[in-house]
């Protein structure tokens, strides 16, 4: 049973240009959190995706957006890249029921630099 | 102010010591605690949830949850140099609320044979 996989692995932008990032979530999950991860630090929520809909949304600005599929991959796209952009960005899947949302499953991250 | 504090060490101990490891918050609104484990190049791992005050054991890991002083802690029994990694804890508002995690910076955990 395939986990949560990412793609790419690293990456390597210049500021100003767009990335994106990808997830598929682990085998019978729905929903995709995605979370921003400085050097040092702790990850940081960016948003969730549910039903293809956004559901929930960290203090992010709106050059940070996203999607999810069909077949409940997601994806995260960054416009305008800064400096400050680059760190390892972690996907999360789980299965939502009703109010209850089983544990998360995070995938191995993608280390984006932003030079 | 953070509102999820843990210290970053890197704490260093001897293989089959007890690693005692914490966090503080300030907001009383959190509900569900967990701590994660994360490997260097890896994505963190879920350890231990627990939701109410009090003590959750598995295995040689023991959680702690002190609402009333907003602390919680981390235990770990026997600790063995697979254990040298970073510990994060995390918590949330509600169960709905559980993709959107408030995690500390992560504590470094180094277990020297």
């Amino acid at each position: 049973d395939a986990g949560v996989t990412q793609s790419p692995t690293h990456l390597i932008k210049t500021r100003g240009q767009q990335v994106t990032l990808r997830c598929s979530p682990k085998s019978g999950h729905d929903t995709v959190s995605w979370y921003q991860q400085a050097l040092g630090q702790g990850p940081q929520f960016i948003f969730q995706y549910y039903e293809e809909e956004e559901r929930q949304r960290g203090n992010f600005p709106d050059r940070f957006s996203g999607h999810q599929f069909p077949n409940y991959s997601s994806e995260l796209n960054v416009n305008a890249l800064l400096l400050g952009d680059s760190a390892l960005y972690l996907c999360a899947s789980s299965l939502y029921e009703g109010v209850v949302v089983e544990t998360q499953y995070f995938g191995p991250g993608t280390r984006l630099l932003v030079l | 102010q953070k509102e999820v504090e843990q210290d970053p060490g890197p704490l260093s101990v001897p293989e089959g010591a007890i690693v005692s490891l914490n966090c503080t918050y300030s907001n009383s609104a959190f509900q569900y605690f967990m701590w994660y484990r994360q490997y260097s190049r890896k994505g963190p791992e879920l350890l231990m949830y627990t939701y109410s005050s009090g003590n959750k054991e598995d295995g040689r890991f023991t959680a702690q949850v002190d609402k009333s002083s907003k602390y919680i802690s981390l235990f770990i029994r026997d600790s063995q140099p697979s254990d040298s990694a970073t510990y994060l804890c995390a918590m949330s508002l509600t169960t709905d609320s559980w993709g959107k995690l408030q995690f500390g910076a992560g504590t470094q955990v180094v277990v020297t044979p």
